[in-house]
């Protein structure tokens, strides 16, 4: 159990364009779903929480009219990188908690940006 | 900032038991222990979180320390599928407020050696 999936696995995109990333609980509603960035030899860094049908939370720095989240079920989110530029390029993870209180995290998406 | 303290990096012999030790001195009393790993390339996996009693899953033990300051996680068994970063967290209970997140120091990597 506990199974959250990403779409797609991998990206590459040209510079200006969007870019939309899909999460989902595949076996339990999400309550809340995080969205993570991770660069090269550095950890995870907490970009934005959102809530079922509320307005995400962005962490300190984080662009919100950049990177749009959705979460209009209790079983996906969308993260839109908006006019992608290369200093974007990152592994991008997401994560959904439920009931369980515990984070479950999906495999993550390699974002390309030419 | 990590409330977690774990050293950079350590090794064991596949077959034996491999025990990770982590800091957390300043835990507070409704914090508690998770531990996730992330291998190479992929989103982090959830192992196992304990509040003051010591916890045992399928995965690995996780001991902590009558003062809840340390912790250690075991895994009894190590595999060289079991060489990863192994993230040390400490996280209020609950769906509100800043301690509720997961935030990510910079784990220790545990290289297992055939």
């Amino acid at each position: 159990g506990a199974v959250v999936s990403q779409h797609p696995s991998r990206v590459i995109c040209k510079s200006g364009t969007s870019v939309k990333i899909e999460c989902r609980s595949l076996d339990f509603q999400a309550t809340t779903m995080f969205w993570y960035r991770q660069f090269p030899k550095q950890s995870l860094m907490l970009m934005a929480t959102s809530n079922e049908g509320s307005k995400a939370t962005y962490e300190q720095g984080v662009e919100k009219d950049k990177f749009l989240i959705n979460h209009a079920s209790l079983t996906l989110s969308t993260l839109t990188v908006t006019s992608a530029h290369p200093e974007d390029s990152s592994f991008y993870i997401c994560s959904a908690r439920g009931a369980t209180d515990t984070q479950y995290f999906g495999p993550g998406t390699r974002l390309t940006v030419l | 900032d990590a409330k977690t303290t774990q050293p950079p990096s350590m090794d064991c012999a596949e077959g034996r038991a491999a025990n990770l030790p982590c800091n957390h001195s300043t835990i507070s009393g409704n914090e508690y222990v998770y531990w996730y790993r992330q291998i190479h390339s992929q989103g982090p996996q959830y192992i196992i979180h304990g509040l003051k009693n010591n916890e045992t899953n399928e995965m690995a033990s996780l001991i902590i320390t009558e003062d809840r300051k340390s912790s250690t996680l075991i895994l009894p068994h190590a595999t060289l599928r079991d060489t990863a970063v192994y993230y040390c967290i400490v996280r209020s209970a609950g769906y509100t407020g800043a301690n509720s997140k997961l935030t990510f120091g910079k784990g220790i990597t545990l290289s297992v050696r055939p």
